[in-house]
């Protein structure tokens, strides 16, 4: 069935250092959405990204669509503490729902 | 506060046992969905209703049952609990039956089995 693939799992980095997270699909996606869900937390939605090679930026966070719509990325510049949390990706299933990455959870170091 | 109104919030049962989560879509929105997180794993989707009907069914077990009323709050019964169920469970909610527009979940039910 159809898989997103997100990596990596986990990542620690020490505040003011970059953080990039991946999603891979195993089918060609209609649109990738992303997620951040922080300890405790529920998932709260970020941004949808649409068209083949589009790159959406909020503050300090780029979101990339690949050109063949099966790949995505988030990139957030200078993590700061309230960056915590786990970032998940999820792409439109077959029949119309959600399908979600595992999540990568990132830390960051004071 | 998401307008997505889970309860209860935490829940404690014993294996064999049957319970019911409630989910209340903000206001506006005719589309539920259904996820379940464990320890460590990503939101596995379970079941999807629009408007009262369902829509789409994931990873559901036999024993896992859902459904939406005519006010559009939805319900998702477990029954024959086993220790593996314990989980988080969310609802989502969207205003169209769409994978295009972002979801709104609710805060959670902690589900714990002993």
């Amino acid at each position: 069935g159809q898989q997103v693939m997100q990596i990596p799992q986990y990542q620690h980095v020490q505040e003011g250092e970059d953080f990039t997270t991946y999603c891979n699909s195993s089918t060609t996606l209609s649109n990738i959405q992303w997620y951040k869900q922080r300890p405790g937390g529920h998932p709260v939605f970020l941004i949808q990204l649409v068209k083949s090679g589009e790159v959406k930026k909020q503050k300090r966070l780029t979101f990339q669509f690949g050109e063949a719509k099966k790949n995505s990325s988030l990139h957030i510049t200078a993590t700061q503490t309230t960056d915590v949390g786990t970032y998940f990706c999820a792409g439109g299933g077959s029949q119309g729902n959600l399908i979600f990455g595992k999540g990568t959870k990132l830390s960051v170091k004071p | 506060d998401s307008g997505v109104t889970q309860t209860p919030k935490h829940l404690i049962t014993a294996t064999g046992q049957r319970v019911t989560l409630r989910c209340s879509p903000r206001s506006g929105d005719l589309s539920v969905y259904w996820y379940q997180q464990s320890l460590d794993q990503g939101l596995q989707f379970l079941i999807q209703y629009y408007n009262g009907e369902e829509r789409a069914k994931g990873n559901i077990l036999e024993r896992f049952s859902a459904q939406q009323f005519p006010d559009l709050h939805s319900e998702l019964n477990l029954s024959s609990l086993e220790l593996g169920d314990s989980a988080l469970y969310f609802c989502a909610s969207t205003k169209v039956d769409s994978s295009n527009y972002g979801y709104t979940f609710g805060s959670g039910t902690r589900l714990t089995v002993v």
